[in-house]
């Protein structure tokens, strides 16, 4: 079984700070997506990455995947009280039309507060 | 287009009673899951169909059953509830195509077992 650790649990911090959440695992994913989810909805798809080393940005949201595609991290710079919400990172290992069917591994979630 | 749509959004049994939820999607997806979402653990997949009367078990099956007798719909049953079964239940689905990664979520059914 893929295991997926996130860090930090929770996050509470003041508008205009910057902060990074983690996402290890010990095992190699083909892709690494990351969710945002709000009180009372479901997850919604921010990124997806897929080669090691790769970085993608979406406007003050930074995402990594490490160059073994074992880790990933989301970085928020001068984070804003609309950024509040459960962010998850979520691993996918082989590919959809195969044997994986596309199913996913999550992370136990981060919940990210920012106080204006 | 809805999108993905489950019912009922709440529900509160009894140990022992059992339901059903009902996961609806209008885009065509061939792959359907089942998670549960629990504080400080994430969302564990429960079952997973990747076509029409196919069905598979994912990571937490005890306890549930699920059914895809229509493409669009994909059913979970809890046939006697217990309290371990208090959770908030998502549906997702998912293009079968390579290029298409994204799994669509419902809103969620927040289920409570006395």
């Amino acid at each position: 079984t893929q295991l997926l650790e996130q860090s930090p649990q929770f996050l509470s911090i003041q508008e205009g700070e910057n902060l990074t959440v983690y996402c290890n695992s010990s095992s190699v994913f083909s892709s690494l997506q990351w969710y945002r989810q709000e009180p009372g909805e479901g997850p919604v798809l921010l990124v997806t990455v897929v080669t090691g080393g790769e970085v993608k940005k979406l406007k003050r949201l930074t995402f990594q995947f490490g160059d073994a595609r074992k880790d990933s991290s989301l970085h928020i710079t001068a984070a804003q009280p609309g950024d509040t919400g459960l962010y998850l990172c979520a691993g996918a290992w082989g590919h959809a039309g195969g044997t994986s069917y596309g199913k996913l591994t999550f992370g136990q979630g981060t919940i990210l507060t920012v106080h204006p | 287009n809805a999108g993905v749509t489950q019912t009922p959004k709440f529900r509160v049994l009894k140990t022992g009673q059992s339901m059903t939820l009902l996961c609806a999607q209008d885009m065509n997806h061939e792959y359907m899951y089942w998670y549960r979402q629990d504080p400080g653990m994430g969302l564990r997949l429960i079952h997973y169909s990747v076509g029409e009367g196919t069905t598979a078990k994912g990571e937490v099956p005890d306890g549930y059953n699920v059914s895809r007798l229509k493409k669009q719909n994909f059913l979970l049953g809890l046939e006697s509830a217990a309290p371990s079964q208090t959770s908030v239940y998502f549906c997702a689905s998912r293009s079968r195509g390579e290029g298409t990664d994204t799994q669509y979520f419902g809103p969620g059914t927040r289920l409570t077992v006395l």
